[in-house]
């Protein structure tokens, strides 16, 4: 089954803490994106990466990291400097930029 | 910053209807594509039309472009209830895509 998938799929975390969401895909595409989706809003990106090894910041990159060091998998770290980070996280990715875009399911963050 | 903009929020109607959605944007495009979302789930990709396209069609879903008034839309024939959803479209212009905040669509049974 090809597919891209996040976990997990809910995710509480106490003011101050480091998390890491997970996002894989076996769809062979080189670019991959993170976007956050506030409720009755659309998608703000994150942070996007085209290949391996090399990602750019997004319109709301503050308080976020990323790597790729593979081509399946593309972490997204919500830091402590992240200071409104309730939200629900979806990963995206495409064979090329112009192209449509292959969603996970999400992963909805909670702050306690 | 959000690129599109969907016309109307929220729309309800019958099993049966037709739905339309309306999408507004700024800039040049190279495309547009239009999503689906049902509720706490990801996007789904539902048909992409091209800056020298006028309408396209996919099963139920016919989208149209006017790139002179910069706006698309999006009808659903012969609506079923399993299309409640929220539907997005999307922009993409020089390395760069924006989502609009969504149309909130309601089949009632």
């Amino acid at each position: 089954d090809g597919g891209i998938t996040q976990s997990p799929k809910y995710l509480f975390r106490k003011e101050g803490q480091n998390v890491t969401l997970s996002c894989e895909q076996n769809l062979n595409h080189d670019a991959m994106y993170w976007y956050r989706q506030d409720p009755g809003q659309g998608l703000r990106l994150i942070y996007y990466s085209q290949i391996v090894n090399d990602f750019q910041k997004g319109d709301i990159a503050e308080g976020y990291s990323v790597s790729r060091e593979k081509k399946e998998s593309f972490p997204l770290t919500v830091t402590s400097a992240q200071k409104n980070p309730t939200a629900f996280y979806l990963c995206a990715s495409t064979t090329a930029s112009y192209n449509e875009q292959f969603f996970g399911p999400g992963t909805r963050l909670t702050v306690l | 910053s959000q690129q599109g903009e969907e016309d109307p929020q929220a729309l309800s109607i019958q099993e049966g209807e037709n739905a339309t959605m309306n999408c507004s944007y700024k800039t040049s495009i190279n495309n547009l594509q239009w999503y689906r979302q049902n509720s706490g789930r990801g996007l789904v990709h539902l048909i992409l039309i091209r800056s020298n396209e006028r309408e396209k069609h996919s099963g139920r879903l016919r989208v149209t472009l006017d790139t002179s008034k910069k706006s698309s839309s999006l009808l659903i024939t012969a609506s079923r209830a399993a299309d409640t959803a929220s539907y997005f479209c999307a922009t993409y212009w020089n390395n760069d895509m924006r989502f609009g905040a969504g149309t909130r669509l309601t089949v009632k049974p």
